[in-house]
């Protein structure tokens, strides 16, 4: 069945290092991929979406691009800030259901 | 973008006793909704597929009979935890999304902390 698979966290970094947490997927058809960022306590909220092959996604300096030749969406940053402390979580499209990956937490340290 | 609202935020109810949590649509109607469960440290695991005016599909492993869930108008679902335990704690967080479906995001709750004591 459709599935993400994210890279396991935590993930500690120091303010302004880059950032990539990596996420593969499983899927039949064409799926639309998605960024999904959870603050302590909060509900989720949608950093970024790609809804076709060698689309980029990007917003608030983070970017991903659909990867269909190695089904992949990696999530990259080139210079993290302590408020973007947060789990990631890796997300594919079908029929409107999301199916998400487990999780990546951030942990970014001045 | 879209809001959806979840209420309430967080609630505690004792072991035996039922629970109702709100999901709407503020400014679009949402013909699917979406639960899902989210355990402390883990992803989201979706619950059940609720579509106006129908019965809701549960995924597998779900029971029906104790997560109910109504979805009676275009811009409200409902989800009832009955004769709750402890081991039903949880965040649950409700998604929308509008007819009809062009494969772009769902909107969120805030989500719900339910404790079981």
């Amino acid at each position: 069945g459709d599935s993400v698979t994210q890279m396991e966290g935590p993930v500690t970094l120091s303010e302004e290092a880059f950032l990539t947490i990596n996420c593969t997927y499983t899927a039949t058809g064409y799926p639309s991929l998605f960024w999904y960022v959870q603050y302590p306590g909060e509900g989720l909220q949608l950093l970024l979406k790609a809804t076709k092959a060698d689309d980029k996604g990007s917003n608030k300096g983070f970017e991903a691009t659909y990867r269909k030749e190695t089904t992949s969406f990696h999530l990259e940053k080139g210079s993290v800030q302590v408020s973007d402390s947060a789990v990631y979580f890796c997300a594919l499209s079908v029929g409107g259901k999301l199916i998400f990956g487990q999780g990546t937490e951030l942990s970014v340290k001045p | 973008g879209a809001v959806v609202s979840q209420h309430p935020s967080w609630v505690i109810c004792k072991s035996g006793t039922s629970v109702k949590i709100e999901c709407r649509s503020l400014d679009f109607q949402a013909t699917t909704m979406f639960w899902y469960r989210q355990f402390p440290k883990q992803s989201l695991m979706l619950m059940a597929t609720s579509n106006e005016g129908s019965k809701a599909t549960y995924e597998q492993g779900v029971e029906k009979d104790k997560f109910l869930i109504n979805h009676a108008s275009l811009t409200l679902s409902t989800l009832t935890v009955t004769s709750a335990h402890p081991e039903d704690s949880s965040f649950y967080i409700c998604s929308a999304i509008s007819f009809p479906w062009t494969n772009t995001e769902a909107f969120f709750g805030q989500g719900t902390r339910l404790t079981v004591v």
